[in-house]
Order: structure tokens, then C-alpha cells, then sequence
């Protein structure tokens, strides 16, 4: 049961350039998304939230949007560097679940061309 | 900028065997969790833990798991007797308080390999 689902395993962009990661999601309780970056043999990076009474919020590079009627929500980053270079997890989490658990998605691996 | 540690950051064993991951969180933090990470999958919750007890636990997360905060510091998962598809890397993590717009912090993660 897929709940969050990013359905490009990659994307390749080139450096100045917007990448766009997209994710969807199946359950309406979910409340709170995220995105983490994620860079091999390290642990998931916070980088941006959003929670569902917002459509938007930004944070530098860094723009979230959220859309609740078709429940996707996309990270923008603009312009894009080499360092940013990562695969990119979308996170979402529901208050009913009393835990805050995260339900990942399975990632986008972004290449940034320099 | 406080973080949560992991030790240690790569476990091997024999299939059968025992093993304790260990974590130390963020020091004023509350709820804690375990998730893991099988290679090129995503990343998977298995259990959330707080005020001394399991809150949530996933499927995965049966009778060979437990967790423990054995010293108010630390947080552990024992894997007791492992089996070759436990291998995955395992990420503890650490959440001041179960209220939105807040965030949970990752370690760095075990990389457990199964012979």
C-alpha cells in the first residue's frame, strides 16, 4: 500500500536551471509533509515542510507547494547547483496517528549537471 | 547543533546471530523511532517509541524486534536473531514533541549486512 508515491526515480537538470520533484499521496488524514535529502551512507537531511493548512512555503532555494484536492505536493529549486546533487525523499505524516510516524515516499534522484 | 548518533555505523553478522543497534538522540527530545532502509528502497517506519513504551509499531516489526531505553540516553534496537533480508541500513530518529510542524531529526544510520 503505497500511501506516498514519487513516481520519477530520477531527473537530471542542468546547473541554474528549476528542478521540480513531484509527490503524490493517497491519504486524506495526512497533515504535515516534508522533504528530506538524502546523500549515500548518511541519514535523511530535513530540508523544508509544509503543513496542510498552507499551499505554499519557501525557504531560499527551497519552495514546497502543496495541493490538497489532488493531494501532490512538488518541491522547487531554483536555481539548481551541483551540490544539490541527492536523492530527494517526500515525507508526509498524519496527527490521527497519535505517533507522527513518516511515511516516505521512494525517492527522486536528482543530478545536477554542472 | 545538537544531532542523533548512531553506533555502530556498519554491523556485520551471521544470520541467526544477535544484534543491538544503538542510538542516542537529540537530548531534550521525546518520541523516538526506528526506521530502515533495504538498498535502493525507501525508507520504512518500524516503530515509534515514547514515554517508556512502544506507541506504533509496523508489520515488519515483529516478535525478533525489540526496543529499549535502557539509561535515559540511550535507545536501542536488538535484532534477536537475524535473518539475511535484515539487511538494510537502519535510521534512528528523535521528535521534541508529537505536534505539528514539527520535525523529526535523523541519525546517520547502521548499515547492517546478514551473511
Amino acid at each position: 500500500d503505497q500511501q506516498v508515491k514519487q513516481n520519477s526515480p530520477s531527473l537530471s537538470v542542468q546547473e541554474g536551471r528549476i528542478s521540480i520533484l513531484n509527490c503524490d499521496y493517497t491519504n486524506s488524514m495526512f497533515d504535515y509533509f516534508l522533504w528530506y535529502k538524502k546523500y549515500p551512507a548518511e541519514g535523511p537531511t530535513f530540508l523544508i515542510s509544509i503543513s496542510s493548512i498552507k499551499d505554499k512555503n519557501e525557504d531560499g532555494r527551497f519552495t514546497v507547494f502543496l495541493n490538497k484536492s489532488a493531494k501532490h505536493l512538488s518541491l522547487h529549486i531554483v536555481p539548481s547547483q551541483p551540490g544539490d546533487s541527492a536523492v530527494y525523499f517526500c515525507a508526509a505524516s498524519a496527527k490521527a496517528s497519535g505517533t507522527y510516524k513518516y511515511i516516505f515516499g521512494t525517492g527522486t534522484r536528482l543530478k545536477v549537471l554542472a | 547543533e545538537p544531532e542523533v548518533t548512531q553506533t555502530p555505523s556498519h554491523q556485520v553478522t551471521q544470520m541467526g546471530q544477535e544484534v543491538i543497534l544503538r542510538c542516542v538522540p537529540i537530548s531534550n527530545h521525546l518520541y523516538f523511532y526506528w526506521y530502515r532502509q533495504i538498498l535502493g528502497q525507501k525508507v520504512e517506519f518500524l516503530v515509534s517509541f515514547y514515554n517508556n513504551e512502544i506507541s506504533e509499531k509496523s508489520e515488519i516489526f515483529d516478535d525478533q524486534f525489540s526496543v529499549e531505553r535502557p539509561d535515559g540516553s540511550n535507545f536501542t534496537l536488538k535484532i534477536r536473531s537475524t535473518k539475511l533480508e535484515d539487511s538494510a541500513m537502519y535510521f534512528c530518529a528523535s521528535l521534541l514533541e508529537a505536534v505539528a510542524a514539527d520535525t523529526q531529526y535523523f541519525g546517520p544510520g547502521t548499515r547492517l549486512t546478514v551473511l
